[in-house]
């Protein structure tokens, strides 16, 4: 059965910061998902990863995955108050569904 | 069209009534699914269908029955909810085929009160 963990569940950062997102998975997968979620909003899409060593950046924000790692990572960048959500990775599982962690809750304080 | 169009997006219901959450693609998704989320949880999956046919049932209790009507459409009825049902429900749909694309689309969700 495929586990995936993120850490840390919980961070709180100072504007202009960098800091890193950490989500490991159990079992081999190589598509790897990140979505965004505002309080009392759905899901936004933010990155597909779909290969090992895939590198996707959007802004302040960048994604990869190490597939013989079983290792994703969303960096932050400078971060800014405007980045503060819960990140979700999702691991694809056999092509039938996608597997959640437990979401990162980030707040950026000015 | 890149959306997930859910319906209602709030509803109260007692525990001896039957409602109905609709959801609605047009992206051409052959996949669409039904999440669960409480509070400061991540998303736990209920249903899955692929081609219009059911293939995943995390063992949902029978009170939630889903159907779908056609490869745009998504049903999920509910009956003798429990108040701990109170959630978020949200529908995704993904590409899906035998590519494989689990990529998931997710719909604005609709928020359930059960009194």
């Amino acid at each position: 059965e495929l586990k995936v963990e993120q850490n840390p569940l919980f961070l709180s950062m100072q504007e202009g910061k960098n800091y890193t997102i950490y989500c490991n998975y159990s079992t081999t997968s190589d598509r790897l998902y990140w979505y965004r979620q505002d309080p009392g909003k759905s899901l936004e899409s933010l990155f597909v990863l779909l290969s090992n060593g895939a590198v996707k950046q959007e802004g302040r924000l960048m994604a990869s995955l190490d597939t013989k790692a079983r290792l994703s990572t969303l960096h932050i960048t400078a971060a800014v108050h405007d980045l503060s959500a819960t990140y979700f990775c999702a691991v694809d599982e056999y092509g039938n569904k996608l597997v959640f962690g437990a979401g990162t809750i980030l707040r950026v304080k000015s | 069209d890149t959306e997930v169009t859910q319906t209602p997006k709030h509803l109260v219901m007692g525990m001896t009534n039957k409602k109905s959450l609709k959801c609605e693609q047009h992206m051409g998704h052959r996949a669409m699914y039904w999440y669960k989320q409480k509070a400061k949880k991540p998303p736990e999956l209920m249903f899955v269908y692929s081609y219009e046919k059911l293939s995943i049932n995390e063992s949902v209790p029978s009170r939630f029955s889903p159907e779908c009507p056609n490869s745009s459409l998504l049903n999920l009825h509910l009956h003798a909810l429990q108040p701990e049902d109170s959630a978020l429900y949200l529908c995704a749909s993904s590409p899906g085929g035998g590519g494989r694309n689990t990529e998931a689309f997710f719909g604005q969700g609709t928020r359930l009160t059960v009194v």
